[in-house]
């Protein structure tokens, strides 16, 4: 199975900063990754698909870059309402497979 | 829109088998592909399994191969996941979720706690 990891576990800032979490695969998974937000008691939501591209509805300063092994997540003006925990998935090999999680609370 | 409602809440003793139901309103299950994800207390996210459109199957991840069925009543469109052989390690909130292609989950539902428990 591939792995993912993603770093930081947890991380505090505060509105208006720019927040950047990575995630990296054990192996090559060109841009077969995707990105979800999950709020509490909520059911996860997706963001970022196949790397870099926008979910529709989904506020502009979400964004996804990379390929290969390390992908990166940003949101470029940290908000309120953008307290959650964060989670990476490829889709390159089955199992599709999640990495453990970013939680982003505001300093 | 697509909507997805889950049946509720389960407790389940160790051994026994839990049948969740997803059902989808706003499109028929023909159209979609549905998916299932579980989610331990205080954990991450794990895929269980899926329909594969390209090739008209279920695929399921291996861990729960043997134990996992999902199944699909398209007269009612509603999706049905069961897990047998419960252990507590599957105390979890499942969630069934539609795949666009890509893995990409646009649409969950509310999730489903089930507890194994004796």
């Amino acid at each position: 199975d591939i792995q993912m990891t993603q770093s930081p576990s947890s991380l505090s800032a505060s509105v208006g900063d720019r927040v950047t979490i990575t995630c990296q695969a054990s192996q090559d998974i060109s841009n077969y990754l995707n990105w979800y937000q999950q709020k509490p008691g909520k059911a996860p939501k997706l963001l970022i698909y196949d790397a870099s591209n926008l979910e529709t509805g989904v506020p502009s300063r979400f964004s996804g870059s990379g390929s290969g092994t390390d992908f990166t997540f940003t949101i470029s003006s940290l908000q309120p309402e953008d307290i959650a925990t964060y989670y990476c998935q490829q889709y390159d090999n089955l199992p599709v497979t999640f990495g453990p999680g970013t939680k982003v609370d505001i300093k | 829109q697509v909507q997805l409602v889950q049946s509720g809440a389960e407790v389940k003793k160790p051994g026994a088998s839990v049948k969740v139901s997803c059902k989808v309103s706003g499109y028929t299950l023909t159209e979609l592909s549905m998916h299932w994800v579980r989610q331990a207390p205080g954990k991450g996210l794990e895929w269980m399994g899926g329909f594969d459109p390209e090739d008209g199957e279920t695929i399921y991840a291996q861990k729960f191969q043997g134990r996992v069925t999902m199944t699909e009543d398209t007269s009612t469109d509603t999706a049905y996941m069961e897990l047998s052989s419960l252990r507590s390690e599957d105390t979890a909130v499942y969630y069934c979720a539609t795949d666009r292609g890509g893995a990409a989950h646009d649409y969950w539902g509310q999730g489903t706690l089930v507890t194994v428990s004796s």
